[in-house]
């Protein structure tokens, strides 16, 4: 079974503390995500990375920066923190599509991040 | 623009009752269509997963159809139990992006 890891189910910080939100999947994918989310709103794509290094902007990046030393971890760095950041944070991580195949995300049990 | 709508927002159904949620998109292209399950506090957990050339799909009690010409899908739930109470959350997946219904928030009751 793939199992994405969250460092902490629930989190309190105050405004201005820089975060760590670090996330570990065991099944070698190469696609890694994070998302927030937030009643009445869809997941939102913050940051993504599809190789060890590489980072792309996902649809909300302001805030936020991303660290991917290691294929298997995927850190969510929130400089320095505000209200508007308190949400749900979701990682996911995806394997390559094999040809004709799907390409599943899966998903951390997520951290709820409370900024003070 | 890319959307992923679902109704209800929201569904009471009593326990061993039959429920369908729907699932409207105007992502393009398109890649495939999942279903999850998010229970409160939890990550989502896929149900379904489909393609362009599959219009149904089945998992337990759970059967979710796609009509890739109109762009809907429906996830129906046979024998509601207790533990289906959770959000069910449709995702399209376009070339390389993932969008996200808000989700339906189901309560089974007793």
């Amino acid at each position: 079974d793939v199992k994405v890891t969250q460092s902490s189910r629930y989190l309190v910080k105050r405004t201005g503390e820089k975060v760590f939100l670090e996330c570990v999947q065991d099944m070698d994918h190469e696609n890694m995500f994070w998302y927030r989310q937030d009643p009445g709103l869809g997941l939102r794509l913050i940051y993504f990375s599809y190789d060890v290094k590489m980072k792309e902007k996902g649809d909300i990046p302001e805030g936020y920066s991303v660290s991917r030393e290691k294929k298997e971890r995927f850190s969510l760095i929130l400089e320095s923190a505000s209200t508007n950041q308190t949400s749900m944070y979701l990682c996911a991580s995806s394997g390559l599509a094999l040809a004709g195949g799907y390409n599943e995300q899966f998903f951390g049990p997520g951290t709820r991040l409370t900024v003070l | 623009k890319n959307q992923v709508e679902q109704s209800p927002q929201s569904l009471i159904i009593l326990e061993g009752k039959n429920c369908t949620l729907q699932c409207n998109y105007t992502v393009s292209p398109f890649s495939n269509l999942r279903w999850y399950k998010q229970d409160t506090g939890r990550g989502p957990v896929s149900l379904t997963i489909m393609t362009f050339s599959e219009n149904t799909k089945s998992n337990g009690r759970y059967t979710a159809t796609l009509d890739a010409d109109t762009k809907q899908s429906s996830l129906h739930i046979t024998a509601s139990q207790l533990s289906d109470s959770a959000s069910y959350i449709c995702v399209v997946k376009g070339t390389y992006k993932y969008i996200f219904g808000t989700g339906t928030r189901l309560k089974v009751l007793a």
